[in-house]
């Protein structure tokens, strides 16, 4: 596909379970961002790639949380023990990250996740 | 640090209106850049315009503008002859060039079309 696609739609889950939630990015863009947002509210920065690496993990809410890239390409953001807290939608977006450019993100369609 | 700031949580126009969504943002820096998200409830984030802070000019997408006030960190959205399908959340964002992640949001306005 042409956009950013994220898996699952949905996920819920119980309290205390471990969720991956999956980000496929534009091809060929060599940035991806991961953010969280919870209901009614702006958008919060989670962690950025650039390539395989992480440079800023800074927006990590706890050390639960956890985001993996490989072949530069697919992510996955990894919570464990999920709490109720948890529950927003986690929305994953990407860029070209080319010199002097807008490096305008593109967004996927988002993860709802619903901790019990 | 910086932040942006829209001020009006919820917008209502009629149909075949014009409307405009405000937006403010702090920041030290000379150079960056501003965009306009629109968030239908398929939760898709869809990029609705976006402007250069080097740019005098204002941009203009179709339907949609803004009004780049540098001086006065002002960056609004207006709406011109409102759609149903422009009901949505809109977010206002600024980024700095070349920063890891400087991609700051605003909190959204909720625009409602009145047929």
């Amino acid at each position: 596909g042409a956009g950013v696609s994220q898996s699952p739609s949905n996920k819920v889950t119980e309290k205390g379970k471990d969720v991956e939630l999956r980000c496929d990015p534009i091809s060929g863009h060599t940035a991806l961002y991961w953010y969280r947002q919870s209901l009614g509210q702006g958008l919060e920065f989670l962690i950025y790639f650039q390539g395989n690496s992480a440079p800023d993990k800074s927006g990590l809410p706890s050390d639960r949380f956890s985001a993996e890239r490989t072949g530069g390409s697919v992510s996955t953001l990894t919570i464990q023990r999920t709490q109720q807290e948890d529950s927003a939608v986690y929305l994953c977006a990407s860029s070209q990250r080319v010199a002097r450019s807008t490096d305008t993100q593109y967004f996927g369609p988002g993860t709802r996740l619903t901790v019990l | 640090a910086q932040t942006v700031t829209q001020s009006q949580p919820e917008m209502s126009v009629q149909e075949a209106e014009t409307v405009t969504l405000s937006c403010t943002y702090d920041t030290s820096e000379s150079d960056y850049y501003l965009f306009w998200y629109k968030q239908p409830p398929s939760r898709q984030m869809i990029l609705v315009i976006r402007q250069e802070a080097y740019k005098q000019q204002n941009a203009t997408e179709n339907r949609f503008s803004v009004n780049f006030q540098k001086a006065a960190k002002s960056f609004s959205l207006k709406i011109s002859d409102s759609q149903l399908g422009d009901a949505a959340m809109y977010f206002c964002a600024y980024r700095v060039p070349y920063n890891n992640n400087d991609m700051r949001f605003g909190a959204g306005t909720r625009l409602t079309v009145k047929p």
